[in-house]
């Protein structure tokens, strides 16, 4: 029983270079979402999709990108990573596609940008 | 604009009971969801409430009343387990989460 399953589970990246944060569910959940973590911070909402196919913009998109080719899917990439976006990431899933379900979050990426 | 506001540490003591106030103000209104969220893990669902009133499940309660934009959540019989973060989050009218930045909950024994 694996849920949500991200990678890699920490990372420390030089500035400027590019990285793929993975994401991977296997409950068929048609939405799927990035949100960002910082202390003393509420969770922020980076890129969601609601269904395969389709992607959204969030609070705080700059810098990020997102692709859903299939359901089960939802990689998050930085182009050129800057030291702001050093955090914990979350992907988390959800049943309905309009965000009224229950989340289930994967463990985490915890990035750090130097 | 849109904010949640919660108390960011509170503490208790093991078999009591503690009351987590969350106050929102969105553009609309679609639910109000309560996270539970353990240091170093990921955020677990607790509850959602989209109409007023009290929801009981086992030792967690949420209560939301719509008018004054205000929930809470109630633990009974604390357990030294419930030490965590308890996030709240609100989803508007465009069925956008704003979350809050969470509430550290201690338990001592």
């Amino acid at each position: 029983i694996a849920g949500i399953t991200q990678a890699p589970t920490s990372q420390i990246l030089a500035a400027g270079r590019r990285m793929t944060l993975r994401c991977t569910q296997d409950m068929r959940h048609n939405a799927m979402y990035w949100y960002r973590q910082d202390l003393g911070l509420g969770l922020r909402l980076i890129h969601y999709s609601n269904t395969a196919g389709t992607t959204g913009k969030g609070e705080v998109p700059d810098g990020y990108s997102v692709s859903r080719a299939n359901t089960d899917d939802f990689p998050l990439t930085l182009a050129s990573a800057v030291p702001s976006q050093t955090s914990v990431y979350f992907c988390a899933s959800s049943a309905s596609r309009d965000g009224t379900g229950e989340l289930f979050f994967g463990e985490g990426s915890r990035l750090t940008v130097l | 604009g849109q904010n949640i506001d919660q108390p960011t540490e509170m503490t208790a003591t093991e078999g009591a009971i503690v009351q987590i106030n969350c106050t929102y103000q969105t553009s609309g209104f679609n639910g109000l969801f309560w996270y539970q969220q353990h240091a170093g893990e990921a955020p677990t669902f607790l509850s959602y409430n989209v109409l007023d009133g009290l929801e009981e499940k086992g030792r967690f309660s949420s209560f939301l009343s719509r008018s004054k934009g205000y929930s809470y959540l109630l633990l009974k019989e604390l357990q030294m387990k419930d030490s965590a973060s308890y996030l709240c989050a609100a989803m508007d009218s465009n069925y956008q989460l704003i979350w809050g930045a969470g509430t550290k909950l201690i338990i001592k024994p």
